[in-house]
């Protein structure tokens, strides 16, 4: 069955740089997606990306995916006050109509 | 435009209530969702329409009852609700119900339950 791991907290200075990590167990051909939560807010997708792609680069966003270790990981350039939030890494089976499966979410905190 | 609307924003409703929720969008979407999603967790998947049609309901309480009107419409009608039940309510929309279609999600529905 399909398990999205990630580690519940990040805290990080504004300016530095935020990775957050997420991992997966399902080795099947896979869609994999970061989704952001403000406090009180729906989830805004941020980026997704196949299993078959290595890195995928958004501006300030860049998802690396290491497919050996089923980890994929959110690179947050210049970390700004506005991206404190609670950040879900999901993964979708490419096959069929499968549901989403979310991670527990990691809430990353930023100090100015 | 990829919003998906969510009416009320607030609900507040007795243990014998009925009340209903309301999800719209416009970006011709023909699979639509319902989540539930408690205090610091993650979504949980309710019910999946597809072309209007039910597709998964993941063992969701009779109490909880979802309805497709047209393909820009989707609610969810409650009656006899828990304190329990107390959530903020999601509702999304995808191209279809397929992995690689994006699904957008509304601002949600906090719903207590007294």
């Amino acid at each position: 069955g399909e398990d999205v791991e990630q580690s519940l907290f990040l805290s990080v200075r504004e300016g530095d740089s935020s990775v957050i990590n997420c991992t997966y167990t399902d080795s099947s051909s896979t869609y994999l997606y970061w989704y952001k939560q403000e406090p009180g807010a729906g989830l805004q997708l941020l980026t997704y990306i196949f299993s078959n792609m290595d890195m995928k680069q958004d501006q300030r966003l860049t998802v690396l995916l290491n497919k050996k270790d089923k980890h994929l990981s959110l690179r947050i350039a210049d970390t700004q006050t506005g991206d404190s939030a609670i950040y879900f890494c999901a993964e979708r089976l490419n096959s069929g109509n499968t549901p989403l499966v979310f991670g527990k979410g990691t809430r990353l905190s930023v100090i100015a | 435009d990829t919003e998906v609307t969510q009416t009320p924003k607030h609900l507040v409703m007795g243990m014998t209530n009925k009340k209903s929720l309301k999800c719209e969008q416009h970006m011709g979407h023909r699979a639509m969702y319902w989540y539930k999603q408690k205090a610091k967790k993650p979504p949980e998947l309710m019910f999946v329409y597809s072309y209007e049609k039910l597709s998964i309901n993941e063992s969701v309480p009779s109490r909880f009852s979802p309805e497709c009107p047209n393909s820009s419409l989707l609610n969810l009608h409650l009656h006899a609700l828990q304190p329990e039940d107390s959530a903020l309510y999601l509702c999304a929309s995808s191209q279809a119900a397929v992995a690689k279609n994006i699904q957008y999600f509304g601002a949600g529905t906090r719903l207590s339950v007294l």
